[in-house]
């Protein structure tokens, strides 16, 4: 199956700051998606992107599929983005089905 | 529009005991999937339900099976529990692309 790997595994930052979060695959995808999970377990869509830039307030997503990676940054840090940051993907050839998803980010925000 | 529904909350049971978790989808949506997610794990896919037929079935025994009804709801029973399957549990809705994730169900084995 497909192999995703996220980084960096840990994050911690200062409110304010601005962040990097990458994330790697090891075959063709058809689907693409961000999660935020918040301290209480719940998974936050963020992005659906497959391929290309998206930007959604202080957060946007690229994906290069032809490279096999997803970037998602966040501009100007606040405590409220703190939690587990995943990507998850379904490999290409099939319409339907499983999300595989990577072991996450831990990003801790500062005041 | 009501988002994707869980219940129970949480939930504590002994070895050995079934349990049953339920799931309402999205309003429109007509695609089930349910996940487990250990702590400090990415979630690992269980099942997909869609036309209330198992569609898809990651690698997870016998024991987890599912249910679909006709308006779509979904519920995940496991039997003969063990401490492993302590974990929460997240059931998403699709139609299309894009899942969406409920609040998930914590199921503590004891």
């Amino acid at each position: 199956g497909i192999q995703v790997e996220q980084s960096p595994p840990d994050l911690i930052l200062q409110e304010g700051a601005n962040s990097t979060l990458r994330c790697n695959f090891s075959d063709s995808v058809n689907n693409l998606q961000w999660f935020h999970q918040n301290p209480w377990g719940q998974l936050i869509n963020l992005f659906y992107i497959p391929s290309g830039t998206k930007q959604n307030g202080r957060l946007s997503a690229t994906t290069v599929a032809t490279e096999r990676y997803s970037l998602l940054y966040i501009s100007s840090s606040q405590t409220t983005d703190s939690g587990v940051y995943f990507c998850a993907m379904r490999a290409g050839g099939t319409s339907y089905g499983k999300l595989t998803f990577g072991q996450g980010t831990i990003l801790t925000v500062h005041p | 529009d009501a988002g994707v529904t869980q219940s129970p909350t949480h939930l504590i049971k002994t070895r050995g005991q079934q349990v049953t978790l339920r799931c309402s989808p999205k309003s429109g949506h007509d695609t089930v999937s349910w996940y487990q997610q250990a702590l400090g794990q990415g979630p690992q896919f269980i099942f997909q339900y869609y036309e209330e037929e198992e569609r898809q079935r990651g690698n997870f025994p016998d024991r987890f099976s599912g249910h679909q009804f006709p308006n779509y709801s979904s519920e995940l029973n496991v039997n003969a529990l063990l401490l492993g399957d302590s974990a929460l549990y997240l059931c998403a809705s699709s139609f299309g692309e894009t899942q969406y994730f409920g609040p998930g169900t914590r199921l503590l084995v004891l």
